[in-house]
């Protein structure tokens, strides 16, 4: 079974810094995906950004950029130009490939972005 | 596109009734799953489905718990008995291909009184 893990349970970053939070994970697979996923107060689950575990390159959405250790098992977000819009609970989640998608998520990430 | 549908929004209720929760998936999805988070616990899967068949209810926590898929466009959580702990936000999520990430509905706040 797969466990994935956030050890940050709450962070703050003044608007316009860079923030970057944790994940890891615990997998004998070769062949999976990783994935962010926000929570604003609003209650939506948003995916944020998404990584394959045989592409080395790390994956970039405009503000958002992951730093993938496949050997150290670490899948950290990196947030930059931090704004207000993105307090949320962050959500580090595993997938097995071809395991009928289903996610193992971590228990999240407070982020609070402070004007 | 529309996104995943989920309703009511919220629902209050008395312990001892039955709890109905409806989802409908994106269009052409064939895999939804149903969530349940709390404080205590996050996120739990508690089961899931493939063209409309529950491939793995390991999740749903007894047996006051069920979930039926009849069509492929929709959905039902059934709680029944009620009890004040299964107060909570319930997701439901759909996703269309293999390996491919899940797109959630906006959840359904349950209070059981």
């Amino acid at each position: 079974a797969q466990t994935v893990t956030q050890s940050q349970p709450e962070m703050s970053v003044q608007e316009a810094e860079t923030v970057t939070l944790s994940c890891t994970y615990d997998t004998s697979e070769n062949n999976y995906y990783l994935f962010w996923y926000k929570q604003p107060p609003s209650r939506q689950m948003i995916l944020v950004i998404r990584q394959e575990a045989y592409k080395q390159q790390n994956a970039t959405e405009n503000r958002f950029s992951v730093n993938f250790q496949k050997a150290a098992k670490s899948f950290s977000l990196k947030i930059s130009d931090s704004q207000l819009g993105d307090t949320a609970m962050y959500f580090c989640a595993f997938m097995k490939r071809y395991a009928g998608n289903m996610l193992t998520f971590g228990g999240g990430t407070r982020l609070m972005v402070k004007p | 596109d529309a996104g995943v549908i989920q309703s009511p929004r919220h629902e209050v209720t008395e312990m001892g009734q039955e709890v109905t929760l409806r989802c409908k998936p994106i269009s052409g999805h064939d895999y939804l799953f149903w969530y349940r988070q709390t404080m205590m616990r996050g996120l739990e899967l508690l089961i899931y489905f493939n063209n409309n068949v529950p491939i793995d209810d390991s999740g749903m926590p007894e047996d006051r718990f069920s979930a039926k898929m009849p069509n492929a466009s929709f959905s039902t959580l059934k709680i029944q008995p009620s009890e004040p702990r299964d107060s909570a936000v319930y997701f439901c999520a759909s996703t269309g291909r293999v390996n491919q990430p899940q797109h959630f509905g906006d959840g359904t706040r349950l209070s059981i009184l």
